[in-house]
């Protein structure tokens, strides 16, 4: 099945620095997603990108849905304690003849921030 | 007014059982999924429903069987429970098969067999 590879694995910042994570896939999705976990709570989404160079903002959030539809960054600006957790990437892939083949999700970056 | 919820959040049984997850939304959404989070918190999805029929089965072992009575509930039963069947289970909905910016995640059942 595809994968997606998702990177850093973790990362220990001082609060009010900025946060990059990315992922890369060998094959093309449809969608890509960002999500974040918090602990003991489901994922929560917090952008979706449907076109391949969309660049999307939510807050201090921004998103990237990469050119080849390959890959997709993530960036977080002025960090703040709330914002530790696990980031998920996801990619969606729609299948012929509609429906989707269901989301595929990176391993996730675990968020940590000094105060 | 919890969107997706999931009973029981914990569930702590000995191999061999058999054991159901429920889950519900409020959401009016078409679409339902079961997802398998592992200890190493990587998310894997194992079914999906589209007005109560099947369209995704992974590879899941088929001592994994889902039912969905309607299109507002999804419960996933398992039997002959397994050690490596110990993990987070996360139900999720969505308006529709093909649009994944929607799906809305239950707050999770973490399982543990002993």
């Amino acid at each position: 099945g595809q994968q997606l590879n998702q990177s850093p694995q973790s990362m220990f910042i001082q609060e009010g620095e900025d946060v990059s994570m990315n992922c890369t896939s060998s094959s093309i999705f449809n969608t890509w997603l960002w999500y974040k976990q918090d602990p003991g709570e489901g994922p929560v989404l917090l952008i979706a990108l449907y076109k391949a160079g969309e660049l999307t903002s939510n807050g201090r959030l921004t998103a990237q849905f990469g050119i080849t539809r390959k890959d997709s960054f993530l960036n977080i600006s002025a960090s703040i304690p709330s914002d530790v957790g696990i980031y998920f990437c996801a990619g969606l892939v729609w299948a012929t003849g509609g429906g989707a083949d269901g989301l595929t999700f990176g391993k996730g970056t675990h968020l940590i921030i000094q105060p | 007014d919890t969107a997706v919820s999931q009973t029981p959040k914990y569930l702590v049984t000995q191999m061999g059982n058999d054991k159901s997850i429920k889950c519900e939304q409020n959401l009016g959404h078409d679409t339902m999924y079961w997802y398998k989070q592992d200890s190493k918190k990587f998310l894997k999805i194992m079914f999906s429903y589209n007005n109560k029929e099947l369209i995704i089965n992974e590879t899941v072992p088929n001592r994994f069987s889902p039912k969905s009575p309607d299109k507002a509930h999804l419960n996933l039963h398992i039997n002959s429970l397994e050690l490596g069947d110990s993990a987070v289970y996360f139900c999720a909905s969505s308006q529709g098969p093909t649009r994944g910016e929607d799906q809305y995640f239950g707050p999770g059942t973490r399982l543990l067999v002993l």
